[in-house]
């Protein structure tokens, strides 16, 4: 079993509409949560730092963690055509470095 | 202000060869970081720096492999005799220490014949 699971899709959805990504991840230890974008051919873009569980929004981007479920989401609203790109998650645990990533889900917003 | 900056951008190269890859960090960051993605794959840690402390180099797959950094600024990630296998994009991160978000270059993506 992976660490950290992620359905690679692609998912597509129309523009406006409201998209739902998500990991699971298999070890209670993990604290610190992060998403992260990435462009083809570019490297990813830090979305969102999120520690421990509870809710985090950030303009259109809200991230998501249940740690009773492991189970992390980030919600974009409003989605853009810009918005398409594959999206990572990351874990790791307290006082580490090493960032444990999900595979990405391909995103495609329709215009 | 400048990102996590790498090059070359492509590199390709005829299996049997050394490369060399270079990442130039964020000024100010202390730490930094080695990551190889493979297609379908997540990112894979490979190597660590922080400051003048011993790098942890625990994710490098092979003797093959080896990274400098000199101080706090540049580092090069280093293939030996390179393998088809070796083919990936690899990308350089760097924060302001160890507990702090990674911020990602744009990768080198190496292709071998």
């Amino acid at each position: 079993q992976k660490e950290v699971e992620q359905d690679p899709g692609p998912l597509s959805v129309p523009e406006g509409a409201i998209v739902s990504l998500n990991c699971t991840y298999s070890n209670s230890a993990f604290q610190y949560f992060m998403w992260y974008r990435q462009y083809s051919r570019k490297g990813p873009e830090l979305l969102m730092y999120t520690y421990s569980s509870g809710n985090k929004e950030d303009g259109r981007f809200t991230a998501q963690v249940d740690k009773s479920s492991k189970y992390i989401s980030l919600f974009i609203r409003d989605s853009q055509p810009s918005d398409s790109a594959t999206y990572l998650c990351a874990t790791t645990t307290s006082g580490t470095y090493k960032y444990i990533f999900g595979t990405g889900t391909r995103l495609k917003v329709l215009a | 202000g400048a990102g996590v900056s790498q090059s070359p951008s492509n590199k390709v190269t005829e299996k049997g060869k050394d490369v060399e890859l270079r990442c130039d960090p964020i000024s100010g960051h202390t730490a930094l970081y080695w990551y190889r993605q493979r297609l379908g794959q997540g990112l894979e840690f490979l190597i660590y720096f922080q400051g003048n402390s011993a790098p942890d180099k625990s994710g490098l797959p092979s003797d093959r492999f080896s990274a400098e950094r000199t101080g706090e600024s540049v580092s090069t990630l280093t293939i030996q005799r390179t393998q088809q296998e070796d083919s990936a994009v690899y990308l350089c991160a760097s924060s302001l220490d160890q507990n702090q978000p990674q911020h990602f270059g744009d990768g080198t993506r190496l292709s071998i014949l």
